[in-house]
């Protein structure tokens, strides 16, 4: 079975600090990488995605994620963050080779917290 | 908007209570899903329907069950509340290919008298 990793779990920065959030995923096939946000008292919500193609996708908010395939990594980054930005991150995996199982795997998720 | 709701947003139930968690999509798509997210945990699939096939994860305790009356509606059932079921529980729908991405609701947070 997959795992996805995000070894931190509380980040905290000054406003337009720059961030890079880490994830690590563990399956030998191909998948789809998501990023998703949860911000206080809302529900998860897609930041960006990727299925295949430029290995730098590009989200809202001005985020961006690079798949690293070699590094089994889906880093997800942003020049300069905002106090708006405070929310926790989760990562997520689904595989997509034929017979894999069709569940989205998340990370246990990131709270990031920006300071004003 | 289209979307997916969830009631209620709060739930207090006592010990060993029936409870029924709803769900509802007007995204018009074919699978639902039930994660369950304790507090700092990632959240974890509980079971999902693709139309109205039924699939249990593994580990999903008999205690939860689920019923999908129709494409819009899902519930979630749980038969005897214990204390360790105190948790978020989220609703997600995506389309025909479970391998896109999935949209979530505001989530109903259940508590255990």
């Amino acid at each position: 079975a997959q795992s996805v990793s995000q070894h931190n779990h509380h980040v905290i920065l000054s406003e337009a600090a720059s961030l890079e959030l880490g994830c690590n995923y563990s399956y030998g096939g191909t998948v789809n990488l998501f990023w998703y946000v949860q911000y206080p008292g809302q529900h998860l919500q897609l930041l960006l995605k990727y299925f295949s193609g430029d290995p730098l996708v590009k989200g809202i908010k001005g985020f961006e994620a690079e798949f690293i395939k070699s590094k089994f990594s889906f880093n997800l980054r942003k020049p300069s963050v905002q106090w708006s930005d405070t929310a926790e991150y989760f990562c997520a995996v689904i595989p997509i080779s034929s017979g894999s199982a069709r569940q989205l795997t998340f990370g246990s998720g990131t709270q990031l917290t920006v300071l004003p | 908007d289209a979307m997916v709701i969830q009631n209620p947003r709060y739930q207090v139930t006592q010990f060993g209570k029936p409870v029924t968690l709803s769900c509802s999509q007007t995204l018009n798509h074919n699978v639902m899903y039930w994660y369950q997210q304790k507090s700092s945990q990632a959240p974890k699939l509980l079971f999902h329907y693709y139309d109205k096939d039924f699939n249990n994860e593994a580990d999903t305790p008999d205690n939860f069950q689920s019923r999908r009356p129709n494409t819009s509606f899902c519930f979630l059932d749980i038969r005897s509340p214990g204390l360790g079921d105190a948790a978020m529980y989220l609703c997600a729908t995506s389309g025909r290919d479970r391998r896109k991405t999935q949209h979530f609701g505001d989530g109903t947070r259940l508590s255990i008298l």
